[in-house]
């Protein structure tokens, strides 16, 4: 049973559109992470989230957390190329351990 | 500053053989986790070091283990591999676990078993 349901898994858009990635959970974690990982490299944290309906903007990339601290999203702006990776959110729920969602893999076609 | 350094990048083993993995974390990074990435079950969570003592582990084998060394360092073994260990094995460091400011991951080692 995966404990973090990302949605959707494979997204290919164009430059220039934007969207949304889904980080789903019935668990509550004490803070939600995401990552961006390209091929044959370890993730690279992009932000961390830790109290309920927080809002971060990095750029053109908004990450929000749930109210209930089980959900998150990441909203990106008018996608670029750059942004083509695989993303993937990962909840902390105590005890140093995270449990990563299965990734949403991203393309960004120009 | 340097980042996390995971070694060897690549490695080719035979079933049945062991394995010895290596990290160096952040300077000044206490905490050391090992998680396993494969395209099936995606990236889970081995087990986490801080000051040499495991905090905390997850739902491997015996077959895997880990240790960490007084400088931080830390090494995992992987004993009688079996063809399912083919993985991307990462290291993340933290200063005393990643709760409020996330973890910083090395680039892996990419183990495959024939």
């Amino acid at each position: 049973t995966q404990l973090l349901e990302q949605s959707p898994q494979f997204l290919s858009i164009q430059e220039g559109e934007n969207l949304t990635v889904y980080c789903n959970s019935s668990s509550v974690f004490s803070s939600l992470q995401w990552y961006r990982q390209e091929p044959g490299e370890g993730p690279v944290l992009l932000v961390t989230v830790v109290t309920g309906g927080e809002v971060k903007k990095l750029k053109r990339l908004t990450f929000q957390f749930g109210d209930a601290r089980k959900d998150s999203s990441l909203h990106i702006t008018a996608a670029q190329p750059g942004d083509t990776g695989l993303y993937l959110c990962a909840g902390d729920q105590g005890a140093q351990k995270l449990v990563f969602g299965q990734g949403t893999r991203l393309t960004i076609n120009p | 500053k340097a980042g996390v350094t995971q070694t060897p990048r690549y490695l080719i083993k035979t079933r049945g053989q062991q394995v010895t993995l290596s990290c160096s974390p952040i300077s000044g990074h206490r905490s050391v986790s090992w998680y396993q990435q494969t395209p099936g079950q995606g990236l889970q969570f081995l087990f986490e070091y801080f000051s040499e003592t495991q905090r905390n582990k997850g739902n491997f084998p015996g077959r895997f283990s880990g240790r960490q060394f007084s400088n931080s360092r830390s090494e995992m073994n992987v004993s009688t591999l079996e063809l399912g260990d083919s993985a991307l094995y990462l290291c993340a460091s933290s200063l005393s676990g990643g709760r409020n400011y996330g973890y910083t991951f090395g680039s892996g080692t990419r183990l495959t078993v024939v």
